[in-house]
């Protein structure tokens, strides 16, 4: 168990649909990170949030959002689900101390949208 | 901008053979980082090591070694010995800050290992 929990585990939606990932991150971690793995793309980052604030952004849709609230959970938002959001969504967080910026991952939400 | 490359998208050893995984990545930065990650078949990414750019000394942890090479910009991980449950997708990535982000992920290479 790394620490950082992830639910749901196995999602199944239709198009069109908004679903909502959530994440714990690991005791004592401020940083959340998502990832976004499908099949063609690799692991494609998507957004960080340390305590609270959005840190930094990557190749995150305008459908998509997230946040992370003042007990450091997050979570993913996706919004108007197209066939190709069909992917596995990590979680990671981290301490953010100097040097310290291993990223531990959660076991990722899988999303199937049919 | 930074990139990592791991050239091969598949490789296929028999139990007890020795595999190196290749790891090639691009930064303008002096100081950065290097991971390397597994994602067995159940899926969750599972770290297992890091390397600071002013540390070019080699590796061993068991049956795992990591060869790092400024000159070459490389980062190579080798598994001595293979065993099946080594099979899995494994991850090289870069980080150029200290506090973690800009986190970049090579393709991964997807290691079959045949008893």
């Amino acid at each position: 168990d790394s620490g950082v929990t992830q639910t749901p585990k196995h999602l199944i939606t239709a198009t069109g649909q908004r679903v909502t990932l959530r994440c714990s991150p690991r005791s004592g971690d401020l940083s959340v990170y998502w990832y976004q793995q499908s099949l063609d793309q690799g692991l494609q980052f998507l957004i960080q949030y340390y305590n609270g604030e959005e840190r930094a952004k990557g190749n995150i849709l305008e459908r998509f959002s997230a946040q992370q609230f003042p007990d450091l959970h997050s979570e993913l938002n996706l919004s108007s689900l197209e066939l190709g959001d069909s992917a596995l969504y990590f979680c990671a967080s981290s301490v953010e101390r100097p040097g310290a910026n291993v990223l531990t991952f959660g076991a990722g939400s899988r999303l199937t949208v049919l | 901008a930074q990139k990592v490359t791991q050239a091969q998208t598949e490789i296929s050893v028999v139990e007890k053979e020795d595999v190196t995984l290749d790891c090639v990545y691009e930064t303008r930065d002096t100081t950065y980082y290097l991971f390397w990650y597994k994602q067995p078949p159940s899926g969750e990414l599972v770290f297992l090591i890091r390397r600071n750019s002013f540390d070019e000394q080699n590796e061993i942890s068991g049956r795992y070694s990591w060869n790092f090479q400024k000159s070459t910009s490389s980062f190579n991980f080798t598994i001595t010995a293979s065993q099946v449950v080594d099979s899995a997708v494994y991850f090289c990535a870069l980080s150029a800050d200290n506090y973690g982000q800009n986190f970049v992920f090579g393709p991964g290479t997807r290691l079959s290992v045949l008893p």
